[in-house]
C-alpha cells in the first residue's frame, strides 16, 4: 500500500511569516511530486511539481525534495491571508503508473 | 486555453433520475480523469481515459458510467444514485509523458446532491 502522509493541521501562521508544509511517502521508488492548493468549496489547483532532489522555487513558493528521507515539503514565504487553503501533496510512484496518490491535505490558516 | 470546463456546477437529483456530467478541455491533453471528493477528504480516483480509451476503473459501481466521445470531451452518466454518492465530482486532464504527468489541471467541479 503506497501511502502519502500529511499533518491535517490546521497550521496557523501570522501574515508575512514562512509557512512550512510537509509530506512523507512510503514508496522509495516514487518519481514525481506535486503540490495542489484547494480553497474551501473549490477544486484543487496545481502550484508546484518537483522531480529531482533539492529545491525548486517559483515566486513565493519553494518545493524541497529529499528522496533519501522520503519527504517533500512546500515553503510559502511572506504568507498572505489569501494563502489560507488546504494543501494537497500528491506522489506518483514507480512501476509505470502515472496516477498519483494524494495525501489527506494540510489546512493552512494565515492570520492578519 | 488552459482550462477544464465542467457542467453543470451544481446538480440535485433524485435516486431514480438519470443525469450526465460533462467535461471539456482544449489543451491537447490525452489523459482525462474523473475524481470524487467528499468534504475534508482527498480526491478519490474513479476513472482514467488515456487516448480516449478507458484505462482504469477503480471498481466504481455501475450506476456511474463514463464516456469519452473524443479527445476533448469526457462525460459521466449517472443513474439510480444513492444519497451517499453526494460529493464534489472533479474532472481533470494531463499531458502524458515518459516519467508520468506534469500534474493535473482540474475543472471547477460539479457539486452533486442526491435526494
Amino acid at each position: 500500500q503506497k501511502e502519502v502522509e500529511q499533518n491535517s493541521g490546521p497550521l496557523s501562521v501570522p501574515e508575512g511569516a514562512i509557512a512550512s508544509l510537509n509530506c512523507t511517502y512510503s514508496d522509495r521508488g516514487s518519481q514525481s511530486f506535486f503540490w495542489y492548493r484547494q480553497y474551501s468549496g473549490k477544486s484543487p489547483e496545481l502550484i508546484m511539481f518537483i522531480y529531482s532532489n533539492g529545491d525548486k522555487e517559483d515566486g513565493r513558493f519553494t518545493a524541497q525534495l529529499n528522496k533519501a528521507s522520503q519527504y517533500v515539503s512546500l515553503l510559502i514565504r511572506d504568507s498572505q491571508p489569501s494563502d489560507s487553503a488546504t494543501y494537497l501533496c500528491a506522489v506518483t510512484s514507480s512501476g509505470g503508473s502515472y496516477i498519483p496518490t494524494f495525501g489527506r491535505g494540510t489546512s493552512l490558516i494565515v492570520h492578519p | 486555453d488552459t482550462e477544464v470546463t465542467q457542467t453543470p456546477k451544481h446538480l440535485v437529483m433524485g435516486m431514480t433520475n438519470k443525469k450526465s456530467l460533462k467535461c471539456e478541455q482544449h489543451m491537447g491533453h490525452r489523459a482525462m480523469y474523473w475524481y470524487k471528493q467528499k468534504a475534508k477528504k482527498p480526491p478519490e480516483l474513479m476513472f482514467v481515459y488515456s487516448y480516449e480509451k478507458l484505462s482504469i476503473n477503480e471498481s466504481v459501481p455501475s450506476r456511474f458510467s463514463p464516456e469519452c466521445p473524443n479527445s476533448s470531451l469526457l462525460n459521466l452518466h449517472l443513474h439510480a444514485l444513492q444519497p451517499e454518492d453526494s460529493a464534489l465530482y472533479l474532472c481533470a486532464s494531463s499531458q502524458v509523458a515518459d516519467r508520468g504527468t506534469y500534474g493535473y489541471t482540474f475543472g471547477s467541479g460539479t457539486r452533486l446532491t442526491v435526494v
